[in-house]
């Protein structure tokens, strides 16, 4: 069956270190891929997407993220984070031409001051 | 603001109560989704729509039933609540063009109880 996977399930991180979320994915064919965020008592917010073309894709907040096809890998990234990236991150993806989105378990980030 | 707007926002049932959880978007989306979320398990797709008057069922159907009888409104409904059932619930739209999906817009949730 296809899945998601998120390596990390909790991070905790000083304020100016650098993030890398990983995430892959069980597919061959198709996808579109997503990150999304989970502010504390929030809904779900997209960070960035990755549909086709250039696989270094920025986002919003100075997140970024790279498709690695060979790895089945969309791993998240951010040079710096702040205190207020406190949050879930999530990665998504669809598979082919299913109209499901498929979402890992999640990742809780923590930044301390 | 154009978005997905779910009610209720908070509701506590006894076990063996039913409820219905209303989704709508003014985004003339054709797709529509409800998922929950549990902690730890991310967001598991309960059933989903592809348009006005389909219904299809996703990962964790049992116990709930929707209806898609407006293109802009998504029911969930619990016939029977089981504690089990206890969950954040969220609703989804999206916009496809052919096999790319241009993002889902999520509602602000809806966190169920059940005693």
């Amino acid at each position: 069956a296809q899945s998601v996977s998120q390596h990390n399930h909790h991070v905790i991180l000083s304020e100016a270190a650098s993030l890398e979320l990983g995430c892959n994915y069980s597919y061959g064919g198709t996808v579109n891929l997503f990150w999304y965020v989970q502010y504390p008592g929030q809904h779900l917010q997209l960070l960035l997407k990755y549909f086709s073309g250039d696989p270094l894709v920025k986002g919003i907040k100075g997140f970024e993220a790279e498709f690695i096809k060979s790895k089945f890998s969309f791993n998240l990234r951010k040079p710096s984070v702040q205190w207020s990236d406190t949050a879930e991150y999530f990665c998504a993806v669809n598979l082919g031409s299913s109209y499901k989105l498929i979402f890992g378990s999640g990742t809780r980030l923590l930044v301390r001051p | 603001n154009a978005g997905v707007t779910q009610t209720p926002k908070f509701r506590v049932l006894k076990t063996g109560q039913s409820m219905t959880l209303l989704c709508a978007q003014d985004m003339n989306h054709e797709y529509m989704y409800w998922y929950r979320q549990d902690p730890g398990m991310g967001l598991r797709l309960i059933h989903y729509s592809v348009g006005e008057g389909t219904t299809a069922k996703g990962e964790v159907p049992d116990g709930y039933n929707v209806s898609r009888l407006k293109k802009q409104n998504f029911l969930l409904g619990l016939e029977s609540a089981a504690p089990s059932q206890t969950s954040v619930y969220f609703c989804a739209s999206s916009y496809w063009s052919g096999i790319t999906n241009y993002g889902y817009t999520f509602g602000s949730g809806t966190r169920l109880t059940v005693v």
